[in-house]
């Protein structure tokens, strides 16, 4: 079957414009994660889903930073006045919901700031 | 502070051999642990987990050990093949949801 789905897979932009980013998860799968990776490190959390609702959001650096899901499948990304310290790849994952749960990930998307 | 950590960036091993890999975390109330593996430009792809109440976990060639005194934990490889060249991340969770990631290994398999 479909994997997790993202788009775009790269996006380049500049200083202070706005930006969003784009997970089809799995079909069925309630839960939603969006996790940034910066250059030579792991993948850190930045926002949970379950079902429509946020969850967990505590990983989001700041309100420039925000998303939505809002049937409960696709879930948006939205980063305002992106600054160039936002350049990462931006990794999307979905699991059934019911823990332990094993997360699988997107191929994500590669965000540059100018 | 840095919650999981693998303490080794890279490491190289002939084909056939066992390669291990090594994690260690602080956080006493992680209960779920997960090994990732990552091929350039792909997402990271699930390879095994193992729950704090168990010690071993066994798929295939892939074997987690976990060390809760220790808080220590190791995948174990065997046997190594070329195509496990890749990057290898442990993940820790508290009760299955948001991950914690290591800074990953980047193993290397010689034929």
């Amino acid at each position: 079957g479909a994997g997790v789905s993202q788009t775009p897979s790269n996006k380049v932009t500049e200083k202070g414009k706005y930006v969003e980013l784009r997970c089809d998860p799995i079909s069925g799968h309630t839960a939603l994660y969006w996790y940034r990776q910066s250059l030579g490190q792991g993948p850190e959390f930045l926002i949970y889903f379950q079902g429509t609702g946020a969850a967990d959001d505590s990983g989001l650096p700041n309100d420039r930073f925000f998303a939505v899901r809002p049937e409960g499948s696709v879930s948006t990304l939205k980063i305002q006045r992106t600054e160039r310290g936002d350049s990462a790849v931006y990794l999307c994952a979905s699991s059934l919901g019911v823990p332990p749960d094993t997360q699988y990930f997107g191929p994500g998307t590669r965000l540059t700031v100018l | 502070d840095q919650q999981v950590k693998q303490n080794s960036p890279s490491l190289s091993v002939q084909e056939g051999r066992i390669s291990i890999l090594n994690c260690d975390y602080t956080n006493s109330m992680f209960d779920y642990f997960l090994w990732y593996k990552k091929y350039p430009a792909e997402g990271p792809t699930f390879l095994i987990s193992i729950s704090s109440i168990k010690d071993k976990n066994e798929d295939g060639r892939f074997t987690v050990f976990l060390n809760k005194s220790a808080k220590h934990l190791s995948l174990h490889i065997v046997p190594s093949q070329p195509g496990d060249s890749a990057v290898y991340f442990c993940a820790a969770s508290e009760a299955g949801d948001k991950l914690v990631f290591g800074a990953g290994t980047i193993l290397r398999v010689k034929s």
